[in-house]
């Protein structure tokens, strides 16, 4: 079975704009978690999303938002990047809402220029 | 505000030694998740633990959790090279909207 996958792998993107990222979860899976890794850091919760909506969220402004499609893929949605959202960004999948295993997806690197 | 500590944040240990690696957190949660990552990598789920007392081993590595002390403890057990990597633990906190707080990371590299 195929695992989590993310695109694009890697992504240079201007001061003010803005940027979309996908990830496809497992298939069966109906939860996707989004993280953000600075280098040198651990990864820190973005949002998770279960069966389309959101379910948990964190402390992230308000330029970052997500959404789940009935295929239960999702898109990242990042508005007026600054410098500081240059990381990787982490995609996760589970089964369920809470509880489960975790799987992530290779990660999107996103440098702002 | 949910914090998790790790400690060591750097290990460095010769083969066949045995170690452990603390995480500890700030509010009460029975949902803590071992994570490994290599350089350049993505993470690879080690260990999910549900309950109080929860104890899992898989390999070298063995996890525990003690949520009465709000502890988790991973034990490596006769170190080999293989398992240097940067190993992170990750608290599960559902008040009202889930979150997941991970700990700084150990850094943990076996010496031949």
């Amino acid at each position: 079975d195929a695992g989590v996958t993310q695109s694009p792998t890697h992504l240079i993107k201007t001061r003010g704009q803005q940027v979309t990222l996908r990830c496809s979860p497992i298939s069966g899976h109906k939860s996707v978690s989004w993280y953000q890794q600075v280098l040198g850091q651990g990864p820190q919760f973005i949002f998770q999303y279960y069966e389309k909506e959101e379910r948990g969220r964190g402390n992230f402004p308000d330029r970052f938002s997500a959404r789940q499609f009935p295929n239960y893929s999702s898109e990242l949605n990042v508005n007026a990047l600054l410098l500081g959202d240059s990381a990787l960004y982490l995609c996760a999948s589970s089964e369920g809402q809470w509880g489960y295993e975790q799987y992530f997806g290779p990660g999107t690197r996103l440098t702002v220029t | 505000e949910l914090k998790v500590e790790q400690n060591p944040l750097f290990l460095s240990m010769q083969e066949g030694k045995n170690y452990t690696i603390y995480c500890n957190y700030s509010t009460t949660s029975d949902r803590l998740y071992w994570y490994r990552q290599d350089p350049g990598k993505s993470l690879e789920s080690l260990f999910v633990l549900l309950s109080n007392g929860a104890v899992k081993q898989e390999g070298r590595l063995m996890a525990s959790l003690d949520t009465k002390a709000r502890l988790s403890t991973l034990h490596i057990t006769a170190a080999v090279h293989d398992l240097s990597a940067t190993y992170f633990c990750a608290v599960g906190a559902a008040s009202g909207t889930y979150k997941y707080i991970f700990g700084t990371g150990t850094r943990l590299k076996v010496l031949a």
